[in-house]
């Protein structure tokens, strides 16, 4: 079955140090990849995507994730993580086909908390 | 960049009542849109899929008397939970699919926050 996995329920940062997000997916074929943000109380914003190509992609905010096919991982990366960086982040995938209905794929989410 | 709305962003409704949510794509065409329902602490869940001019798809386990959703044009698509009761209170998050092109990608709305007495 397909499936995304976020090992991380919980993450806490100093602000200013690097945060990385991990994500891996199980799929018959390389997915398309996304990670999304969300506030408290607010909808998913989006913060990058992995269709093909150069497998590190950048994104808003300062954020990038590396593709990594062997490790089937997506993880997600930002150098110095500012307060406003405290949120919900969530690790999406999707297949290549399956016609108009495609589905998203979530894993269960990381909240990240910033410590001043 | 997409931006998909939502309205209202938060309704509170006594029991046995019905309650509509709006969501709109508003720079965007929207052949497919999606219907989420977040738990606290917890991830979406998908509870309907709909294309416009034709019926939802549901989930299982999703009754589709009881939230009933109309994609009327490529701009508006509408959840409307019948005879509410405590346990539909949730969050419910829309989401647009533009058309055309492979590389689609899915543009969330703000949510709106259910509260059923």
């Amino acid at each position: 079955a397909q499936s995304v996995t976020q090992p991380d329920i919980h993450i806490t940062v100093s602000e200013g140090a690097s945060l990385e997000l991990r994500c891996n997916y199980s799929y018959g074929a390389t997915p398309y990849l996304f990670w999304y943000v969300q506030s408290p109380g607010q909808g998913l914003q989006l913060l990058l995507k992995y269709f093909s190509g150069d497998t590190l992609v950048q994104g808003i905010k300062g954020f990038e994730a590396e593709f990594k096919r062997s490790q089937s991982s997506f993880n997600l990366r930002k150098p110095s993580v500012h307060w406003s960086d405290a949120a919900e982040y969530f690790c999406a995938a999707r297949p290549h086909s399956g016609g108009s209905n495609y589905k998203l794929t979530f894993g269960k989410g990381t909240l990240l908390t910033v410590n001043p | 960049g997409a931006v998909v709305s939502q309205h209202p962003s938060r309704v509170i409704c006594k029991s046995g009542t019905s309650v509509k949510i709006e969501c709109r794509s508003l720079d965007f065409q929207a052949t497919t849109m999606f219907w989420y329902r977040q738990f606290p602490k917890q991830s979406l869940m998908l509870m309907a899929t709909s294309n416009e001019g034709s019926k939802a798809t549901y989930e299982q386990g999703v009754e589709k008397d009881k939230f009933l959703i109309n994609h009327a044009s490529l701009t508006l698509s509408t959840l409307t939970v019948t005879s509410a009761h405590p346990e539909d209170s949730s969050f419910y998050i829309c989401s647009a699919r533009a058309a055309g092109g492979y590389q689609e990608t899915q543009y969330f709305g703000p949510g709106t926050r259910l509260l059923v007495l």
